[in-house]
């Protein structure tokens, strides 16, 4: 166990719809990632929060979006789903000092499972 | 641009046999962090460990052992006497020393250890 919870496990949405993906990060944590995981594939990198603050982003279009609460909590929001977004979406906390700097190791959860139909 | 690269898609060993997992990296960066994380079915990813690009050093930890050689852009990971409990996919990663903790996975080993 990671402490890293992550809602819902499974959701099966439409093509064109929108998705709300929740991730309650480890105890202390100030950090979090979102990576999204085909089948068969290595996870790939979306975006960070730290602070409540976008901090870095991967290759993705602006359709996917996040936010990240004062707990620390965080949302990834996905619109317009296509059928390619159908993955494990993996989101992982950890924890940054106040220079910024962490590498740390990352905390996963267990993942969401989004089927788009 | 940062890569990681694990050649082998499957493995399958009996229990107890030892294996060897390969890992192989490309940054342009002096100083990073690569990792390795275990995946079993229920789809987590489990931390193994996270080793600073200064540090050669091999790691054992049990039954595990990680062999870096910076020379060769390696990070293998080593397991022995395998075991049932082992099966699962097997990530290697990277990520940068500054900034955002982005890790850039490997497309990962599946492996089998069947009794």
């Amino acid at each position: 166990e990671t402490g890293v919870t992550q809602s819902p496990t499974h959701l099966i949405k439409t093509r064109g719809q929108q998705v709300t993906l929740r991730c309650s990060s480890q105890s202390g944590h100030n950090t979090v990632s979102w990576y999204q995981q085909a089948l068969g594939q290595g996870p790939q990198f979306i975006f960070q929060y730290y602070r409540e603050e976008e901090n870095g982003r991967g290759n993705f279009p602006p359709r996917f979006s996040g936010l990240q609460f004062p707990n620390y909590s965080s949302e990834l929001n996905v619109n317009a789903l296509e059928l390619d977004d159908s993955a494990l979406y993996l989101c992982a906390s950890s924890p940054t000092d106040l220079t910024g700097v962490g590498n740390t190791e990352a905390f996963f959860g267990q993942g969401t499972r989004l089927t788009v139909v | 641009a940062q890569k990681v690269t694990q050649a082998q898609t499957e493995i399958s060993v009996v229990e107890k046999e030892d294996v060897t997992l390969d890992c192989v990296y490309e940054t342009r960066d002096t100083t990073y962090y690569l990792f390795w994380y275990k995946q079993p079915p229920s789809g987590e990813l489990v931390f193994l460990i996270r080793r600073n690009s200064f540090d050669e050093q091999n790691e054992i930890s049990g039954r595990y052992s990680w062999n870096f050689q910076k020379s060769t852009s390696s990070f293998n990971f080593t397991i022995t006497a395998s075991q049932v409990v082992d099966s699962a996919v097997y990530f290697c990663a990277l990520s940068e020393a500054w900034g955002a903790q982005k890790l850039v996975f490997g497309q990962g080993t599946r492996l089998t250890i069947n009794p």
